[in-house]
Formats: C-alpha cells, sequence, structure tokens
C-alpha cells in the first residue's frame, strides 16, 4: 500500500543553523507533497506544499523540494530559530484518493 | 471564527464505555476526514466524507461509527471503548480531494481510557 518514509525522526540543531528533513514516497501517482508543523498540543498546521509539477518551492525561511525520479521530497529551514521547535510532517496524496499518507513525523529541536 | 471545531477537546472514561466526538466546519469544505494520533505522534487516516457519503473506512475497528447529518458535520462515535483506543483524534476537512488541496484540522480531542 501507499507508504510514506520521513527521516530523521529526531533532530537538534544550534539556533541559525539549518535543518532538513527528508520523506521518500511510495506511490508514484502522488502528485501533492504538503508539509505540517505540529506544536505540543495543538493540531497540526500548513507550513509549505509543493505539486508534482515544481521541483523547488521557498517561502523566507522554509523551502520545498521534489525529486520526483526518485520520490524524495525534504523541507529546508534556514537560519533556525527556538519557535520553529516542533513535531514537523511530511505528507503525499494522489489523485482521486481522500487522503493524505503522513510520514511519522520529525521532532525538530532548535537549541537557543 | 474557528474553521473545524470539535468537541469534546478532552475525554475520560472508562472501558467499556461509548463516547462522541462531534466535528463542525464552516469552510464551506466537501470533504471531512477523522485522523487518529497514537502516543508515538502517528497520525493515520481513519475516514474521508465526501458530500456526506464514506470515502474511506481506513481497516479502523467497526466499533467505530462516523456519521455526516450534512456535509459541514462529521461526528465519530465509539462503542466498548478499549485502552487502546486512547489517543488525539483530529477532525479536519478540504475543499474537495486532498490532492492539490490543504486540509484543515480541528484542535484535536484528547481521549483517555482508563
Amino acid at each position: 500500500g501507499e507508504n510514506v518514509e520521513q527521516h530523521p525522526s529526531t533532530l537538534s540543531v544550534q539556533e541559525g543553523d539549518s535543518a532538513v528533513i527528508k520523506c521518500t514516497y511510495s506511490d508514484s501517482a502522488s502528485n501533492y507533497f504538503p508539509w505540517y508543523k505540529q506544536e505540543l498540543g495543538k493540531r497540526p498546521q500548513l507550513i509549505i506544499d509543493i505539486r508534482s509539477n515544481v521541483g523547488e518551492k521557498k517561502d523566507q525561511r522554509i523551502a520545498v523540494t521534489l525529486n520526483k525520479t526518485a520520490k524524495h521530497f525534504s523541507l529546508h529551514i534556514t537560519e533556525t530559530q527556538p519557535e520553529d521547535s516542533a513535531v514537523y510532517f511530511c505528507a503525499a496524496s494522489s489523485p482521486g484518493t481522500y487522503k493524505y499518507i503522513f510520514g511519522t513525523g520529525t521532532r525538530l529541536k532548535v537549541l537557543a | 471564527d474557528t474553521a473545524v471545531s470539535q468537541t469534546p477537546k478532552y475525554l475520560v472514561t472508562q472501558m467499556g464505555n461509548d463516547k462522541s466526538i462531534k466535528c463542525e466546519q464552516n469552510l464551506g469544505h466537501d470533504t471531512m476526514y477523522w485522523y487518529k494520533q497514537d502516543s508515538k505522534k502517528f497520525l493515520k487516516i481513519m475516514f474521508s466524507y465526501n458530500n456526506k457519503e464514506l470515502i474511506i473506512n481506513e481497516t479502523v475497528p467497526n466499533r467505530f461509527s462516523p456519521k455526516s447529518p450534512d456535509k459541514a458535520h462529521l461526528n465519530l462515535h465509539i462503542n466498548s471503548l478499549e485502552l487502546g483506543d486512547s489517543a488525539v483524534y483530529f477532525c479536519a476537512s478540504s475543499p474537495t480531494q486532498p490532492s492539490g488541496n490543504t486540509i484543515y484540522f480541528g484542535e484535536g480531542s484528547w481521549l483517555t481510557v482508563v
């Protein structure tokens, strides 16, 4: 069945450094890849997304890259700040399927 | 204005009881979902509804029964609660099928079965 693998499961970085989270999906029909941030005790919220016809997308300190051939996509956070500390989820969705398949999450800690 | 609202936020109940969680969205979306987040933080789809019709039932025990009286509401009833049902249950919605569309989550319902 469809599967999304996410690595690493935990990531600690110093404030100001960059963080990279990687995901791999199995369904070659997947065409939409959102990233969600979940702070402690809160709901997951969309931070950035990318569609399969785009290789890269950037929004201020956050960027996402997609390699369709390798079925990989990654989240890049630059100049990390303590408020970036949260659990980040990647997801993949395919046309005609009424669901996202989520990765297993990455707990990011930004150390001041 | 809360886009996706669910009640109750916290629920502590004994094994064997029956409980319900209610969800409403005011975004005009056609599709609604229930996701379960366990203690390891894994987010797993339980059900998807589109315009009140069940689209996905992701091998959830039949003790879980969703009901969508209209496309703005999706409730979840759980019979004979078990310890393993303890989790956070998130209701969510999207304009239509999620491919290419953002899913918006409710605040979650923390269910603890004792």
